[in-house]
């Protein structure tokens, strides 16, 4: 199947511990893009990276640092894990404009 | 910053009736708007897109008109089905092209639910 792909899909942990999502597109897409969707609904990116260099950096803290080893995959690591953190994290990849998103990781920190 | 308002954040239609959902954008810059539909612990899916340079766009049930003077846009669903229920966002973007549309960030709206009864 062609699209964007995420694990995992749920993810439950303990504050203080560091977890990862990792994100994987097929698309052949050059950009790839993280998003918080928090429990208001609300949909607000994080990074974006076009051929595994990062373009924009919303002012997130310095405890999610993404990765991407290639332009398929933007993996995105959490440390040192808050309670709001707990989201809705949703993976995305584009070609001009348009863009796709992957099928959500939901993060819950206890 | 661009800010990007959508109104109403609820709205209830019975079936076979027109839904309407509007959006402000505050970036003149703006050039693209997307609309998404996210159905319930789903992904945001697009369902119609306007460009810049376009006022109305349209798909089977679904339009979408720009005013860019006013810095509005909306979405138009007609003869509105069950399975039109789900959260619908509106997005804007100022859209480069550079570095292959990763400086493309897409603004969204709060979101509007919108519950279709049968």
């Amino acid at each position: 199947d062609t699209a964007v792909s995420q694990t995992p899909k749920y993810l439950v942990t303990q504050m203080g511990n560091d977890k990862s999502i990792k994100c994987e597109q097929n698309l052949g897409h050059d950009t790839m893009y993280w998003y918080k969707q928090d429990s208001k609904k609300f949909l607000k990116i994080m990074f974006s990276y076009n051929n595994k260099e990062l373009i924009i950096n919303e002012t997130v803290p310095n405890r999610f640092s993404p990765k991407s080893p290639d332009k398929a995959h933007l993996n995105l690591h959490i440390n040192s894990l808050e309670l709001g953190d707990s989201a809705v994290y949703f993976c995305a990849s584009s070609v001009s404009n348009t863009q796709y998103f992957g099928p959500g990781t939901r993060l819950t920190v206890l | 910053g661009e800010n990007v308002e959508q109104h109403p954040s609820t709205l209830s239609v019975q079936e076979g009736d027109s839904a309407v959902i509007k959006c402000t954008y505050s970036d003149s810059a703006s050039n693209y708007f997307p609309w998404y539909k996210q159905e319930l612990g789903k992904r945001p899916q697009l369902i119609i897109d306007i460009r810049s340079n376009v006022g109305e766009k349209k798909d089977q049930r679904i339009a979408v008109t720009l005013n860019k003077t006013a810095k509005h846009f909306s979405l138009h669903i007609t003869e509105t089905q069950p399975e039109d229920s789900a959260v619908y966002f509106c997005a804007a973007s100022i859209g480069s092209g550079v570095y292959g549309g990763a400086t493309n960030k897409l603004i969204f709206g709060t979101g509007t639910l919108l519950a279709v009864q049968p």
